[in-house]
């Protein structure tokens, strides 16, 4: 069992659909990231909770809305998304004051 | 504007050669460079990362070169393996910033042929 640990891989959703992606990081982290990898630009930051709350924000579009329920778990709401967001979503998990980030191995997402 | 710049975009590279990837940036508030490889399917994972107090860091047959007035730093893989084909990202984060807010190059995707 992996570190940190997301669902589902692969998720396709029609524009007007409701989905959620889920981490779960097994590490004993407090600090949680989602982050978006696709073909076209950098890795990029979106949001960033440590001991459950968010301190950043990314300028993130609100048809992406996060959960951080506890410091274990992690969610990425989605709704209303444009096929431009299709891309691997990385979750993943440090100590807030620590040097080292853990990456879950990520959800591919098709916006069709 | 793009805060590291990472070449190759792609690498080919024999069995038992080196591999060289370069990174450039810069903003000077950067002290935090580390490299990450990730293979197909797989999340990145931190490979080995550097600090610019030091010019070099040595882990293995993976080697980061840190060059402060140049702005610049790379990756050296010795003896490079079929088994090191990955895409490889260089990152840099900022001094007293959240600490998973690193700033991404493109990537490398390096090849090693038997």
């Amino acid at each position: 069992e992996t570190g940190v640990t997301q669902t589902p891989r692969h998720l396709v959703m029609g524009m007007t659909n409701k989905k959620s992606l889920k981490c779960e990081q097994h590490l004993g982290h407090n600090a949680m990231y989602w982050y978006k990898q696709s073909a076209k630009k950098p890795l990029e930051l979106m949001f960033v909770y440590n001991f459950k709350e968010q301190t950043e924000n990314n300028s993130v579009p609100s048809r992406f809305s996060p959960e951080c329920p506890n410091s274990s778990h992690l969610f990425l709401h989605l709704h209303t998304l444009q096929p431009e967001d299709s891309a691997l979503y990385l979750c993943a998990s440090s100590q807030v004051s620590g040097n080292t980030i853990y990456f879950g191995e990520g959800s591919w997402l098709t916006v069709v | 504007q793009q805060q590291v710049k990472q070449s190759p975009q792609s690498l080919i590279v024999q069995k038992g050669g080196i591999s060289i990837i370069n990174c450039a940036y810069e903003n000077t508030a950067f002290d935090y460079f580390p490299w990450y490889q990730q293979f197909p399917g797989k999340g990145p994972a931190l490979l080995i990362a550097i600090r610019p107090d030091v010019s070099e860091k040595k882990e293995g047959r993976f080697t980061i070169s840190f060059n402060k007035s140049a702005k610049q730093f790379s990756l050296h893989i010795m003896d490079s393996q079929p088994g090191d084909s990955a895409t490889y990202f260089c990152a840099a984060s900022i001094r007293g910033s959240t600490l998973g807010r690193l700033y991404f190059g493109r990537g490398t995707q390096l090849t090693v042929w038997p």
